[in-house]
């Protein structure tokens, strides 16, 4: 079947732009975490969604960072006025559930650029 | 707070050499531990899990046990493969009753096998 899905694969935006980068999970996966991976560095935690419910954006950085997942699905982050330490693999996870026995399921990334 | 601590790279050995990747990690409660792998040009794969205290995890010749009292989940191959050349991340998640969270990721260790 399927794994998780993400577009585009590749992103450069002009630093002050907006960009919104797409997540399709795994069909019937209830939860989806989004993670940012620096150049060199291990994949940091953004936010997480349980269907539809943003359950914890903890981790966004900033007030220009906004995730949605409105019918439970897909999910989209959306970064507004794109500055350069915004540049980074943002990778996208889904799971079964929240079970402990559950494994997140990884997609490949968006690589964004900001130049 | 909670965090993963792993050796730094690049690890560079020669084909059937023995491979350890360290691992020590901060957590509150009872973390479940993991291994990922991350091939070049791929998206993050899991490699093993452990969930509980003295559990050893096991895939494609690889083993790590989680081990409370060192708070330790070193990662080992006996004889590793040309094939076996990605970055490892170790990972934990808090656990919540039977529910876990995000996950915490190490900085990563690049592993070149050469032949």
């Amino acid at each position: 079947g399927a794994g998780v899905s993400q577009s585009p694969r590749y992103k450069v935006a002009k630093r002050g732009q907006d960009v919104a980068l797409r997540c399709d999970p795994i069909s019937g996966h209830v939860s989806l975490f989004w993670y940012q991976q620096a150049l060199g560095q291990g994949p940091e935690f953004l936010t997480y969604f349980q269907n539809e419910a943003q359950l914890d954006k903890s981790g966004l950085p900033s007030d220009r960072f906004f995730a949605e997942r409105p019918e439970g699905s897909v999910s989209t982050l959306k970064i507004q006025r794109t500055q350069q330490e915004d540049s980074a693999v943002y990778l996208c996870a889904s799971s079964l559930g929240q079970l402990r026995n559950y494994e997140q399921y990884f997609g490949p990334g968006t690589r964004l650029t900001v130049t | 707070g909670n965090s993963v601590t792993q050796m730094e790279g690049p690890v560079t050995l020669s084909e059937e050499a023995f491979l350890t990747i360290n691992c020590t990690y901060t957590a509150t409660g009872y973390p479940s531990l993991f291994w990922y792998v991350q091939y070049p040009g791929e998206g993050l794969q899991l490699l093993l899990k452990a969930t509980k205290a003295d559990d050893k995890g096991s895939n494609k010749g690889f083993e790590a046990t989680y081990r409370k009292e060192t708070t330790s989940f070193h990662l080992e191959k006996g004889s590793v493969q040309v094939s076996d050349s990605a970055v490892y991340f170790c990972a934990l998640t808090r656990n919540y009753g039977g529910s876990q969270g995000n996950l915490i990721f190490g900085k990563g260790t690049k592993l070149s096998v050469k032949p």
